[in-house]
């Protein structure tokens, strides 16, 4: 079975610009959860969404948004970028993103902004 | 949300066990410890987890303590290519969702 997959592997933007990025679950996963992990630290919780609903945001800004599919793919949206905003984005699936269950990551993307 | 320390680094000889603490002493009684490992800043790679009992696997087994505020992750046969970032975290968020907390994570350096 395949595993999480996002898209694309490597972004390089500029400041102010806008970035999207996408992830694919797991096969009957439903809920996606989006971490961001900046050189030299662990990641960051971003989001989790569950059915289409946003039910747990970490501490970014606004900038940050995202949504599910009724795929149960996802998308991360980045708005006015900013330089420390440069980092590898992780997208992990599981199937209800309660905290008894695993939660499976992909191979990142990694953003450069310049 | 419940923290956890983990020494910065480590080392092991190849074949021999290794033993990974955690600390976690502001765990409550719903909160999970889950431990990942990230090769390479590849997306991290779950490998266990409990909530109380210890607990084995195929590739690690995973030993929290009765107060549940610390645990230990041990890879009875460390490989060259166990040699990664390995976390120790705490399950945490609101009543319906999970979040994993990282911290700064162990690097565990396998060496022939």
């Amino acid at each position: 079975d395949a595993g999480v997959t996002q898209s694309p592997t490597h972004l390089i933007k500029t400041r102010g610009q806008h970035v999207t990025l996408r992830c694919s679950p797991i096969s009957g996963h439903k809920s996606v959860s989006w971490y961001q992990q900046v050189l030299g630290q662990g990641p960051q919780f971003i989001f989790q969404y569950y059915e289409k609903e946003e039910r747990g945001r970490g501490n970014f800004p606004d900038r940050f948004s995202a949504r599910q599919f009724p795929n149960y793919s996802s998308e991360l949206n980045v708005n006015a970028l900013l330089l420390g905003d440069s980092a590898l984005y992780l997208c992990a699936s599981s199937l209800s993103g309660t905290r008894q269950e695993t939660q499976y990551f992909g191979p990142g993307t990694r953003l450069l902004v310049l | 949300d419940a923290k956890t320390t983990q020494p910065p680094s480590m080392d092991c000889a190849e074949g021999r066990a290794a033993n990974l603490p955690c600390n976690h002493s502001t765990i409550s009684g719903n909160e999970y410890v889950y431990w990942y490992r990230q090769i390479h800043s590849q997306g991290p790679q779950y490998i266990i987890h409990g909530l109380k009992n210890n607990e084995t696997n195929e590739m690690a087994s995973l030993i929290i303590t009765e107060d549940r505020k610390s645990s230990t992750l041990i890879l009875p046969h460390a490989t060259l290519r166990d040699t990664a970032v390995y976390y120790c975290i705490v399950m945490s968020g609101g009543t319906s969702y999970g979040k994993l907390t990282f911290g700064q994570g162990t690097i565990l350096t396998v060496h022939p």
